[in-house]
């Protein structure tokens, strides 16, 4: 089943511009992580989260985590044309650690 | 550089036909996963393994079954093709301690089912 949902479901920005994208979900987790998928593609990992942590940094990426909320964002800096894809939360439930459950995405277009 | 490898990027199939989609990866990875990924429905785990010959359901096993021979092969069987089995099929592998831990895909295989 699904739990994660990303909002908005599609963000177009110019280049440049900072493109922030919230991931939502329903129960307790060990962590999140937030994946791109180029169209047509496999998806890649970005990042990941742990349950304990509240920010994290990768590169022009960072992604804060609220369990209070149960929350993620997923803030790309400085866009560019090449960030243009899919991105999906998915997370891994406390008390189930085979399976991980992704969300819908949200499709962002960078536009030059 | 770590790879993830599915043997078809496109493949079109008759209905009722059997269909074997292969997926093969380089890292040495105890974990591998089939799934699905369709408009509105996001990823769906089909099955997983953890181990050589070890295999688990997923969310959406009917109509599926696998097979994993060899520690680096995980193949998807579609038993006999049917339209609603049209999707992108995506193969993810990840180390045996997290299993819920970055997963590594392959660039998936488009299924068309005629």
């Amino acid at each position: 089943s699904q739990q994660g949902e990303e909002d908005p479901q599609a963000l177009s920005i110019q280049e440049g511009e900072n493109a922030t994208m919230n991931c939502s979900y329903k129960t307790s987790i060990n962590n999140l992580q937030w994946y791109r998928q180029n169209s047509g593609r496999g998806l890649v990992h970005l990042i990941l989260i742990r349950s304990n942590e509240r920010e994290k940094h990768s590169g022009r990426l960072r992604v804060t985590l609220d369990t209070s909320k149960k929350s993620s964002s997923l803030l790309i800096t400085a866009s560019r044309a090449a960030d243009t894809a899919s991105y999906f939360c998915a997370t891994a439930n406390a008390g189930n650690n085979r399976k991980l459950i992704w969300g819908l995405g949200t499709s962002l277009a960078v536009n030059p | 550089d770590v790879k993830v490898t599915q043997s078809s990027r496109y493949l079109v199939k008759r209905t009722g036909e059997k269909v074997f989609l292969e997926c093969v990866q380089d890292m040495d990875h105890e974990n591998m996963f089939w799934y699905r990924q369709d408009p509105g429905l996001g990823l769906r785990l089909i099955y997983f393994s953890y181990d050589v010959k070890m295999k688990e359901k997923g969310d959406i096993p009917e109509g599926y079954s696998v097979s994993r021979e060899k520690k680096e092969r995980f193949s998807l069987i579609l038993e006999s093709a049917s339209t609603n089995q049209t999707s992108m099929y995506l193969c993810a592998s990840s180390f045996l301690g997290a299993v819920n831990e970055k997963l590594f895909f392959g660039s998936g295989t488009q299924l068309s089912v005629l």
